[in-house]
């Protein structure tokens, strides 16, 4: 039983795309977010959805939107990709303000 | 200088060792203190979870928080091949907002 799932893991892609990547949890957490996760190992977060509102939303380019259909599901979809969108974007979900359990991850590489 | 430190490693011990695992801050207003493993291509998973200061045990895995210091380590016991991984800290504040501070993470290899 997978508690984060997010799909797809891999994802290549050329410079100007649209892409998204979907994240599901099991866990009856009522927040998600998504981390990028760069090189370096450094863990940033995105965004945070609460009961399907968006409470955090750091500096991050327009290009990405996250879309929460409902309590369980929070997927990022980024426009006009750029080579420096190259990271492993991360999925998390908690109860509150409590401990984030991550997902598997989905490493993007844009060309 | 960022808000947590830590030693990116790699830090590499024979099986069987005590590993200790460090993290620093600099803002004393981190309540919550918070271990994660990661292990290469796959998500952090956590390990422990501690409010404010003192030890909190679990199994091979002791996270110790001395905020007086602004210092949190956590040991591994008896360390084993399977714990090779990067081992990242993340701390917040009291009402922080869903905000979670990461360290970048201590890439730790333990030979056979």
């Amino acid at each position: 039983d997978t508690a984060v799932s997010q799909t797809p893991k891999y994802l290549v892609t050329q410079m100007g795309n649209d892409k998204s990547i979907k994240c599901e949890q099991n866990l009856g957490h009522d927040t998600m977010y998504w981390y990028k996760q760069d090189s370096k190992k450094f863990l940033k977060i995105m965004f945070s959805y609460n009961n399907k509102e968006l409470i955090i939303n750091e500096t991050v380019p327009n290009r990405f939107s996250p879309k929460s259909p409902d309590k369980a599901h929070l997927n990022l979809h980024i426009n006009s990709l750029e080579l420096g969108d190259s990271a492993v974007y991360f999925c998390a979900s908690s109860e509150g303000q409590g401990a984030r359990y991550f997902g598997p991850g989905t490493r993007l590489t844009v060309t | 200088q960022k808000e947590v430190e830590q030693d990116p490693g790699p830090l590499s011990v024979p099986e069987g060792a005590i590993v200790s695992l460090n993290c620093t801050y600099s803002n004393s207003a981190f309540q919550y203190f918070m271990w994660y493993r990661q292990y290469s291509r796959k998500g952090p998973e956590l390990l422990m979870y501690t409010y404010s200061s003192g030890n909190k045990e679990d199994g091979r895995f002791t996270a110790q928080v001395d905020k007086s210091s602004k210092y949190i380590s956590l040991f591994i016991r008896d360390s084993q091949p399977s714990d090779s991984a990067t081992y990242l800290c993340a701390m917040r504040y009291n009402n922080a907002g869903n905000m979670l501070t990461f360290g970048g993470g201590t890439r730790l290899m333990v030979k056979p």
